[in-house]
């Protein structure tokens, strides 16, 4: 059983600040690492897929950044927005290459 | 694109009967994914299809679980006969490949409620 895991389990922030959350996973077998983002009442929308080391992407405020070595992931939301408060789900694909989901960091961001 | 669309959308049962969900990826798509949210166990994966050969079913629970995919554009994956503890969302996501480097893109989800 792969062991995808993601801190903190929840996280409220006032608007304005920035914030980061961490996904962990295996260090062998790398294929991707993907991001969703999970508004409630939605379905899950992929923010990013990042397959190098040191990998860094960023889309808006949002950025991520990848450690394969030593098998970690950063989220960042710079200038936080009630708008992003949702579900933040990291999802690891090694060897087998489907994605193995984390439980997800609840990002609530108070206006 | 309309992107994937599940049917139905909530679901109402009772135990013991039979329950099918309703897939239909985005076109151009091959490879399909059955997913089931629930509070304990977060999204686990129950089966894949790429190019509608089932691919890895080990993430279904038992053999009440059964998906089909008959052709590319529709997959359904049948519960028969349906517990309450079955009561759950279900999800659907198509993606270009299966090989984990393509985002998948996922489904509205059914809602199911095995009384």
């Amino acid at each position: 059983i792969l062991n995808v895991e993601q801190s903190p389990q929840s996280l409220h922030v006032q608007e304005g600040d920035s914030t980061n959350f961490t996904c962990s996973f295996p260090s062998s077998n790398f294929y991707a690492l993907h991001w969703y983002r999970w508004e409630t009442a939605k379905s899950p929308e992929a923010l990013f897929v990042m397959t190098l080391n040191g990998d860094e992407k960023k889309k808006g405020r949002i950025s991520a950044t990848l450690n394969t070595k030593e098998g970690y992931s950063y989220l960042y939301i710079k200038g936080s927005q009630p708008e992003d408060s949702a579900t933040y789900l990291c999802a690891f694909s090694g060897s087998a290459r489907q994605l193995t989901f984390g439980s997800g960091t609840q990002l609530t961001v108070l206006p | 694109d309309a992107g994937v669309i599940q049917s139905p959308r909530h679901e109402v049962t009772e135990m013991g009967q039979e329950v099918t969900l309703r897939c239909k990826p985005i076109s151009g798509h091959n490879s399909l994914f059955w997913y089931r949210q629930t509070m304990m166990r977060g999204l686990e994966l129950l089966i894949y299809f790429n190019n509608n050969v089932p691919i890895d079913d080990s993430g279904m629970p038992e053999d009440r679980f059964s998906a089909k995919m008959p052709n590319a554009s529709f997959s359904t994956l049948k519960i028969q006969p349906s517990e309450p503890r079955d009561s759950a969302v279900y999800f659907c996501a198509s993606s270009l490949t299966s090989g984990g480097y393509n985002e998948q893109f996922f489904g509205p989800g059914t809602r199911l409620t095995v009384l």
